[in-house]
């Protein structure tokens, strides 16, 4: 069985701060695939990223960079220079070959103006 | 490109009724379509998996003669809740996954059911 834990289930920075949303999975499968999603109030799950199990480099994406470990079996994501607008609720999911996807609880994150 | 939609994006209905969602992708074509539900603060979790002219793969738990899915075409899939109740008042996400590379999948905006 697949699982992830999102042990944060809200957080609150200070615009401007860097902030760290930490994301552990579990899985048998030798093939996965790794994804963060982001969800604002309107509901609409905007994609983020979308890493394979083979892939461990580390991506960065403007203010958004992805670190993954399969040692440690995480894939944290962090966003530097908070602005208001990053405040929603994101989530990290997990699919393997079958790609149902697995979520997380989701994290709140804030951004304080 | 790759734009999913769902009609309607909320709907309130009374209790015993029957509600029909749809989720259509707009400019690709999609084998497989997912759907998920999501209470109020809490997580998505997937209900099934839908395949274009075959029945739809249920999760354990989920009561296939009350969320009826049909996948009719390449580009639509609809989730029937037969009999509502208030209990399954929630907020239903669809995707949908395209022929080819890179196979992501496409998440429609949802549509907000309340049952009263």
């Amino acid at each position: 069985a697949q699982k992830v834990t999102q042990a944060q289930t809200e957080i609150s920075v200070v615009e401007k701060e860097d902030v760290t949303l930490d994301c552990v999975y579990e899985t048998r499968d030798t093939t996965y695939y790794l994804f963060w999603y982001k969800q604002p109030p309107s509901g609409e799950l905007v994609f983020l990223i979308r890493r394979n199990s083979f892939d461990e480099q580390n991506e960065i994406s403007g203010r958004y960079s992805w670190n993954f470990q399969k040692s440690t079996s995480s894939f944290n994501f962090t966003i530097t220079a908070s602005q208001v607008v990053d405040s929603a609720v994101y989530f990290c999911a997990l699919s393997g070959i079958n790609e149902k996807l697995t979520f997380g609880t989701g994290t709140r994150l804030t951004i304080i103006p | 490109g790759a734009v999913v939609s769902q009609h309607p994006s909320w709907v309130i209905c009374k209790s015993g009724t029957s509600v029909k969602i749809e989720c259509r992708s707009l400019d690709f074509q999609a084998t497989t379509m997912f759907w998920y539900r999501q209470f109020p603060k809490q997580s998505l979790m997937l209900m099934a998996t839908s395949n274009e002219g075959s029945k739809a793969t249920y999760e354990q738990g989920v009561e296939k003669d009350k969320f009826l899915i049909n996948h009719a075409s390449l580009t639509l899939s609809t989730l029937t809740v037969t009999s509502a109740h208030p209990e399954d008042s929630s907020f239903y996400i669809c995707s949908a996954k395209g022929t080819r590379a890179p196979y992501e999948q496409y998440f429609g905006p949802g549509t907000r059911l309340t049952v009263t």
